[in-house]
């Protein structure tokens, strides 16, 4: 068990520009999450997948953001036409089908927009 | 008024030293607490859970729920350099997925 992976870990782009970030989450963890951290608060939640079903979004997640997770495995976070308050700490966490408590966190993608 | 409070820091204490960190909430509906480390520039690591008023132990940690007053805290004994990190609490209710965080305080244990 290697542990919530995602890549890449820092990611500096021009505001406009489209990014995409990759989440491998822990092999036997059907469902995944998203967070988004600013300097100096607690994550905040995105949405949520429970194997390749997308059930739940937060109202932060506006219509430039988009998640998949086909086939219920690695999930994707894309972002168009970014702008500087995209700027954060993009999280992903997995837990089992047992409890959401147990979410367990990958090391995350650091987003610079300039 | 925001569903979780807690306090930021940032909190320095002597190695060696008992640490009290605390977060105080709103909802009732949150059934299950958490504790999360987070080290600078890495993602948070769960450190203890409970669901039930009263304490856990788990070695040097012990989580401590207060339903009633909706309060609860974490301490940390005989506190090492390693312990220098940002602490954030979480809740969950018992329908929903999504964790909802404090803030996070930020402790420094010098040596």
């Amino acid at each position: 068990d290697t542990g919530v992976s995602q890549d890449p870990r820092h990611k500096i782009t021009k505001r406009g520009q489209n990014v995409t970030f990759r989440c491998d989450p822990i092999s036997e963890h059907n469902r995944l999450y998203w967070y988004r951290q600013t300097l100096g608060q607690g994550p905040e939640f995105l949405t949520y997948f429970q194997n390749e079903a997308q059930l739940e979004k937060s109202r932060l997640l506006s219509d430039r953001f988009s998640a998949e997770r086909p086939k219920g495995s690695f999930s994707t976070l894309e972002i168009q036409r970014t702008e500087q308050g995209d700027s954060a700490m993009y999280l992903c966490a997995s837990s089992s089908g047992q409890g959401a408590y147990e979410q367990y966190f990958g090391p995350g993608t650091r987003l610079t927009v300039t | 008024q925001k569903e979780v409070e807690q306090d930021p820091g940032p909190l320095s204490v002597p190695e060696g030293a008992i640490v009290s960190l605390n977060c105080t909430y709103s909802n009732s509906a949150f059934q299950y607490f958490m504790w999360y480390r987070q080290y600078s520039r890495k993602g948070p690591e769960l450190l203890m859970y409970t669901y039930s008023s009263g304490n856990k132990e788990d070695g040097r940690f012990t989580a401590q729920v207060d339903k009633s007053s909706k309060y609860i805290s974490l301490f940390i004994r005989d506190s090492q350099p390693s312990d220098s990190a940002t602490y954030l609490c979480a809740f969950l209710s018992g329908s929903a997925r999504q964790l909802t965080f404090g803030s996070g305080t930020q402790l420094t244990v010098l040596p």
